[in-house]
């Protein structure tokens, strides 16, 4: 099993260009979660989805939308970067939202100049 | 809105002593997880608390949860070298919020 994956590592992009964040996990779960991570900040929740067909925002939506595509997948899209947008991107999944540990991906690391 | 807060934000060990790291809820939370980041990967779960005053080791490791579930703390004891990382609570599951983090470094 590869666990969580995303893709892309690493993206450049430039002030107002839009881009996708994909993540994949083979583990059947029902659960899927976004993250930022800033340098000191710890991880802020953008988006979840607590089964296939739903999605809810979590502390740091604005700026961002997602898709649940099924239940493997769930994209981060970003339709105008901005530079405040720069940061490491973790995708997390877990079986259900309640009681359970999360498994992250390995991240994409996004910088916007 | 919900705050978790995690102190100390660095500490540097010499090896073979002890580390703790301390996490506060503006809440009471019905549950607390804790991860380890190693410099460069991706979070790592290493446990999850749930019942008020619950103690729970993982060989050097000691995790506990107060009383009134609105804090909680790591001891390591003995460092080694491969404890190097970044220690992040984070809590509850169904409204996840991550302290800010320790970042531990372990001087040989």
């Amino acid at each position: 099993n590869a666990g969580v994956t995303q893709t892309p590592k690493f993206q450049v992009l430039k002030t107002g260009q839009s881009m996708t964040l994909q993540c994949a996990q083979d583990m059947n779960h029902n659960s899927m979660y976004w993250y930022r991570q800033d340098p000191g900040m710890g991880l802020r929740l953008i988006y979840y989805s607590a089964s296939e067909g739903t999605t809810d925002k979590g502390e740091v939506p604005n700026g961002y939308n997602v898709s649940r595509l099924n239940k493997r997948e769930f994209s981060l899209r970003l339709e105008s970067a901005a530079p405040s947008q720069t940061s490491v991107y973790f995708c997390a999944s877990t079986p259900e939202m309640r009681g359970n540990e999360q498994f992250f991906g390995p991240g994409t690391r996004l910088t916007v100049l | 809105g919900q705050q978790v807060m995690q102190i100390p934000q660095y500490q540097h060990v010499q090896e073979g002593e002890d580390f703790t790291t301390y996490c506060n809820s503006s809440t009471t939370l019905s549950n607390i997880q804790w991860y380890k980041q190693r410099p460069g990967g991706h979070p790592v779960f290493l446990i999850q608390l749930v019942k008020s005053g619950e103690v729970k080791k993982q060989k050097r490791l000691t995790f506990q949860f107060g009383e009134a579930k609105k804090n909680s703390s790591l001891h390591i004891t003995a460092t080694q070298t491969t404890d190097v990382g970044t220690y992040f609570c984070a809590g509850p599951d169904n409204d996840m919020r991550f302290g800010a983090g320790t970042r531990l470094t372990v001087k040989p």
